[in-house]
């Protein structure tokens, strides 16, 4: 069975700075995707990224990015010049063969203005 | 852009009613996921439907079933409620099987006292 391990369960972050959330994964499966959702206090679900297993590359989405180590099962968001809107909570997600999302416990973000 | 609608957006029921929870996924997106996210808990995947058929099954209680109509809409039914069914109840969508991006509509808060 897949799991996804959150160790932060809250970091802080000062405006402006970088911020990186760590998640490691566990799974027999070697084609997969991985996410990372963000749930502010609306708990509205919003995807923020996602990393293909078999792309080498890392995703980038404007100021967030992955660092994705296939080998060592570990997925960590790098968000860089945080803001004051990117307090939330962070989920970070596997998506294996069956089609449905297993996430890890999260990882609550505090920005300091 | 489109999102997945989901209504009720609240529903209040007393222990031992039933609820049904409509989901109306993006346009073209043919398969339809449910999670239940308790309070301070990572969502939790309940069922999935591709093209109008059952295609996986988490934890979901025997008390409720779900369904995935012609036009893509999906229901949740949940029968004798529980108190401990009190929980934010998401609709999630994508355009593919089994695993692509997968967007959320913004829950159903069932209550349930």
């Amino acid at each position: 069975a897949q799991t996804v391990t959150q160790s932060q369960p809250e970091m802080s972050v000062q405006e402006a700075e970088t911020v990186t959330l760590s998640c490691t994964y566990d799974t027999s499966e070697s084609d997969y995707y991985l996410f990372w959702y963000k749930q502010p206090p609306s708990r509205q679900m919003i995807l923020v990224i996602r990393q293909e297993a078999y792309k080498q590359q890392n995703a980038t989405e404007n100021r967030f990015s992955v660092n994705f180590q296939k080998a060592a099962k570990s997925f960590s968001l790098k968000i860089s010049d945080s803001q004051l809107g990117d307090a939330a909570m962070y989920f970070c997600a596997f998506g294996g063969s069956q089609g449905n999302l297993i996430f890890g416990k999260g990882t609550k973000l505090s920005v300091k203005p | 852009a489109a999102g997945v609608i989901q209504s009720p957006r609240h529903l209040i029921k007393e222990k031992r009613e039933t609820a049904t929870l409509k989901c109306y996924p993006i346009p073209r997106h043919d398969t339809v996921y449910w999670y239940q996210q308790g309070p301070g808990q990572d969502p939790q995947f309940l069922i999935s439907f591709y093209e109008k058929m059952q295609s996986d099954k988490g934890s979901i209680p025997d008390r409720f079933s779900a369904q995935q109509f012609s036009d893509y809409h999906s229901e949740l039914n949940m029968s004798s409620l529980e108190l401990g069914d009190s929980a934010l109840y998401f609709c999630a969508s994508s355009q593919d099987y089994p695993v692509y991006e997968q967007y959320f509509g913004p829950g159903t808060r069932l209550t349930v006292t």
